[in-house]
């Protein structure tokens, strides 16, 4: 069975600081991964996702992730922090084919320090 | 549509009643997916549909849970005798891929309805 692992349920960055947030998967075959953006009282935005190809994904807003296949990681970074990249961010995976539904992780509350 | 729709966004029942949420797919998406969200966590998925046929509902938590979407582009997530711990942000998405595919599609999301039992 697939599982995800966000590793710290609050992160909290200066502004213009580096942002990372950590995410570990497990499954038996080669997945898909995401990371979703939730703002307040608002539905999941797609951030970046990874299928097949470079492992170094790059998506809105500035974010990037790199899949690493030996550490069963797919961590989500950001060169500089903005006030407005504070809101709850979710891992998730999937695997090729099937219905292909999403396997999200607990979420990690992104906060930003002025 | 612009997005996926859901209704009501907010929705208090008293304990034992039935409740009905309402989505709204972006047109032409042909898989709808329902995920249950509860405070602090990450959403869980329900059920999943490919047009009409309800192809997994693997993650329904009790038979009082039960969803439909009869002509393949609205669905109704109906929830009988709710209980407390039915309380949490219904959540559903749609996307193009077919079930089986070899691609994958963005899974869209709606804003949720948020369900308070008291």
């Amino acid at each position: 069975a697939q599982s995800v692992t966000q590793l710290g349920s609050h992160v909290s960055v200066s502004e213009g600081a580096l942002v990372l947030l950590r995410c570990n998967y497990s499954s038996s075959v080669p997945p898909y991964l995401f990371w979703y953006v939730q703002y307040p009282n608002q539905g999941l935005q797609l951030l970046l996702k990874y299928t097949t190809g470079a492992t170094l994904v790059k998506g809105i807003n500035g974010f990037e992730a790199e899949f690493k296949k030996s550490e069963t990681s797919f961590h989500l970074t950001k060169p500089s922090a903005h006030m407005s990249d504070a809101a709850e961010y979710f891992c998730a995976v999937s695997l090729f084919g099937g219905a292909q539904k999403l396997v999200f992780g607990q979420g990690t509350r992104l906060t930003i320090n002025p | 549509g612009a997005g996926v729709s859901q209704s009501p966004r907010y929705k208090v029942a008293k304990r034992g009643q039935d409740v009905a949420l309402r989505c709204d797919p972006i047109s032409g998406h042909v898989s709808l997916f329902w995920y249950q969200q509860a405070l602090g966590q990450g959403p869980e998925f329900l059920t999943y549909f490919q047009n009409e046929a309800q192809l997994d509902k693997s993650g329904l938590p009790s038979d009082r849970f039960f969803a439909e979407r009869p002509e393949g582009s609205v669905s109704t997530l109906k929830i009988q005798r709710t209980q407390q711990e039915d309380s949490a942000v219904y959540l559903c998405a749609s996307s193009w891929i077919l079930a089986g595919g070899r691609s994958f599609e963005t899974q869209y999301f709606g804003p949720g309805t948020r369900l308070l039992v008291l």
